[in-house]
């Protein structure tokens, strides 16, 4: 299986703020990576997939970046309702896999 | 728009089984480029995906290792709905279960039910 490690596994920050998660694959998966956000008590949210396409309707300031092994979550100026986990997943192959988790706290 | 309403019970007995249903709405589970998914979340796993199915011709059953051995996912292509059976139940199943499409061209997870809480308990 392709493990997917994400760093940091938490971070404060303040609205305004760019903040950055990254991930990591433990073999090479091209652009097969995909990014979630997760409120409490919420199914996770498609955010970005291929590594740097945006689903509909997800607000310009959240990117993603990266190939390979090493993907990027930006969020150019954190807004208040972007409190909440944030999750990495390989589409290369199965089993999907997914990171641990970045939640992102008020400062 | 898809939507997925989960339905099973909240509470199993250990070495029971449990069963999940996944009613599709605004998709068909016969859809070629989609699969259906199931996936758990729990504090101690994270998310651990567990099965899909898809239809090429023919319908194709995947399954984690993890579970290979006490898992089987079914379809009721009438009802337009998919179904999960996890046999053999022990507490560290507990978790919160969610189906979930997935767009194969995109290879996506696009579209979540509102999951279920299972507690493995006696």
């Amino acid at each position: 299986d392709i493990q997917m490690t994400q760093s940091p596994s938490s971070l404060s920050a303040s609205v305004g703020d760019r903040v950055a998660i990254t991930c990591r694959a433990s073999q090479s998966i091209s652009t097969y990576l995909n990014w979630f956000q997760q409120k409490p008590g919420k199914a996770p949210k498609l955010l970005i997939y291929a590594a740097s396409s945006s689903q509909s309707g997800v607000p310009s300031r959240f990117s993603g970046s990266g190939s390979g092994t090493d993907f990027t979550l930006t969020i150019s100026s954190l807004q208040f309702e972007d409190f909440a986990t944030y999750y990495c997943q390989q589409s290369y192959g199965i089993p999907w896999t997914f990171g641990q988790g970045t939640k992102v706290e008020i400062k | 728009q898809v939507q997925l309403q989960q339905s099973g019970p909240g509470l199993v007995k250990p070495s029971e089984t449990l069963s999940l249903t996944c009613a599709i709405s605004g998709d068909s589970v016969s859809r070629n480029n989609a699969a259906w998914n199931w996936i758990r979340q729990s504090p101690s796993r994270g998310l651990e995906w567990l099965a899909r199915t898809y239809y090429r011709s023919k319908w194709y059953n995947e399954y984690a290792v993890s579970v290979r051995s006490r898992i089987t996912i079914n379809l009721d292509t009438s009802k337009n709905q998919f179904s999960l059976q996890l046999y053999f139940l022990s507490p560290e199943d507990t978790a919160l279960y969610y189906c979930v499409r997935e767009d194969k061209a995109r290879q996506q997870l696009d579209s979540w039910g509102q999951g279920t809480l299972v507690t493995v308990s006696s």
